[in-house]
């Protein structure tokens, strides 16, 4: 039992670019999340799914989209990157329990 | 609206107690939780409580609810250099049931 994992670990990327960000879970939690951290900032909630096939938008979702064409993936896509999307992004799901749980982050720089 | 409060830094001697306070403002919570995020790691869940509850103790961590004043704390007994790290006040309230709103962290250092 993985928990939640994420791929890749870090990215630098340039203006521009663009890259996909995978979260998979092992759990079979309904619910997913992908958060950005920033310093001071706590985090905030780019995009959720309620369950597959399904996402919605969080607090700051724009610059970003995402799928969950399977349950146990949540894919964040990043079109055209931008150096203010560098961040640290943390993916979450939760199942019956009503807690989260959270992967161990993927570091990206955008140059 | 929705909005988790805390305060960002937190200084303790070893063998002292830490106490990290967090102020809420949606007063239809039905759950509240602490999380630990120690250097380039993810976040771990410590505890949590429901909005029902006053009081929850866990081995050195006591957690105290307020629903009066919307104020949560997060006891740490006996505090351990292992226990600095950011610690994160979040809730999930009725209004956005399947969403959790975190504060911005509390950064606790400990003194040996």
């Amino acid at each position: 039992n993985a928990g939640v994992t994420q791929t890749p670990k870090f990215r630098v990327l340039k203006t521009g670019q663009s890259m996909t960000l995978l979260c998979a879970q092992d759990m079979n939690h309904e619910y997913m999340y992908w958060y950005r951290q920033d310093p001071g900032m706590g985090l905030r909630l780019i995009h959720y799914s309620v369950g597959e096939g399904t996402t919605a938008k969080g607090e700051v979702p724009d610059g970003y989209n995402v799928s969950r064409l399977k349950k146990q993936n949540f894919l964040l896509g990043l079109e055209s990157a931008a150096p203010s999307q560098t961040s640290v992004y943390f993916c979450a799901s939760m199942g019956e329990s009503d807690t989260q749980y959270f992967g161990p982050g993927t570091r990206l720089t955008v140059l | 609206g929705e909005d988790v409060e805390q305060s960002l830094f937190l200084s303790v001697r070893e063998g002292d107690s830490s106490v990290i306070n967090c102020t809420y403002t949606d007063s239809s919570s039905t759950y509240l939780y602490w999380y630990k995020q120690e250097p380039g790691a993810g976040l771990q869940l410590l505890t949590y409580i429901f909005s029902n509850m006053d009081m929850k103790q866990d081995q050195r961590l006591t957690v105290l609810l307020n629903k009066k004043d919307k104020h949560l704390s997060l006891r740490i007994a006996d505090t351990q250099t292992g226990d600095s790290a950011i610690y994160f006040c979040a809730e999930m309230t009725k209004t956005s049931y399947d969403k959790v709103i975190f504060g911005p962290g509390t950064s606790l250092s400990v003194i040996p």
